[in-house]
């Protein structure tokens, strides 16, 4: 969806690097979220953000911090990268006032940690 | 916290048959189970959904059905196109009201729709 759009798209580091993710959204949506999927695994969610200043924990978020910025943006920061870092990372947005729990997917981030 | 299964892990049918795909959810409290299809190189777009109090929804070639005191629910895709090919989640949610719309999700199934 080009509404949400993350950078970079692909990213490859090298073990203990510091390493930032971002995310975007014109939607307008207040909610955010950043999610990692792994082969066999699923999405797994890491952290998500009901509104700015507002930071949830979510399922995995050991070696992960976000940061968010304004409405419209939502960081995942990998603070020492390791190899079992190395995953496919969405972000993904949804707005409470829709009455619908609907969440709208960035294209992906492929980080690589070597 | 919720814990969802999704069977089978790959999925190989013939244009026109149908494809269904199951998942199971360990959680009484959720109440929102959708469904999200990813295409090659994107992320995940919803493409049903059904909530805790209906049995079953359809949208053209798709459709949901839930069991609530199972707690299982599946996706049902008929008459299967080769854009049909692709991996779809399930998840599960306590809603808007229940811990604010965090899904969990299954682990996928690749479907693929032969010629």
């Amino acid at each position: 969806d080009a509404d949400v759009t993350q950078t970079p798209r692909n990213r490859i580091t090298k073990t203990g690097k510091r390493i930032m993710l971002e995310c975007s959204q014109t939607k307008g949506h207040d909610r955010m979220y950043w999610y990692r999927q792994d082969p066999g695994l699923g999405l797994r969610l890491i952290y998500y953000s009901f509104d700015v200043k507002d930071i949830n924990k979510g399922e995995i978020s050991d070696g992960y911090s976000v940061s968010r910025q304004a409405q419209a943006k939502f960081s995942l920061s990998l603070e020492s990268a390791i190899p079992n870092q190395t995953a496919l990372y969405f972000c993904a947005t949804s707005a409470h006032w829709t009455g619908t729990n609907e969440q709208f997917f960035g294209p992906g981030t492929r980080l690589t940690v070597l | 916290g919720e814990n969802v299964e999704q069977h089978p892990s790959t999925l190989s049918v013939q244009e026109g048959d149908s494809a269904v795909i199951k998942c199971t959810y360990s959680d009484s409290a959720s109440n929102y189970f959708p469904w999200y299809k990813q295409e090659l190189g994107k992320g995940p777009q919803l493409i049903i959904d059904i909530r805790s109090n209906v049995g079953e929804k359809k949208d053209q070639r798709i459709a949901v059905t839930l069991n609530k005191t199972a707690k299982h629910f599946s996706l049902h895709i008929t008459e299967t196109q080769p854009e049909d090919s692709a991996v779809y989640f399930c998840a599960a949610s306590r809603g808007l009201t229940g811990g604010g719309n965090k899904l969990t999700f299954g682990t996928g199934t690749q479907l693929k729709v032969e010629l």
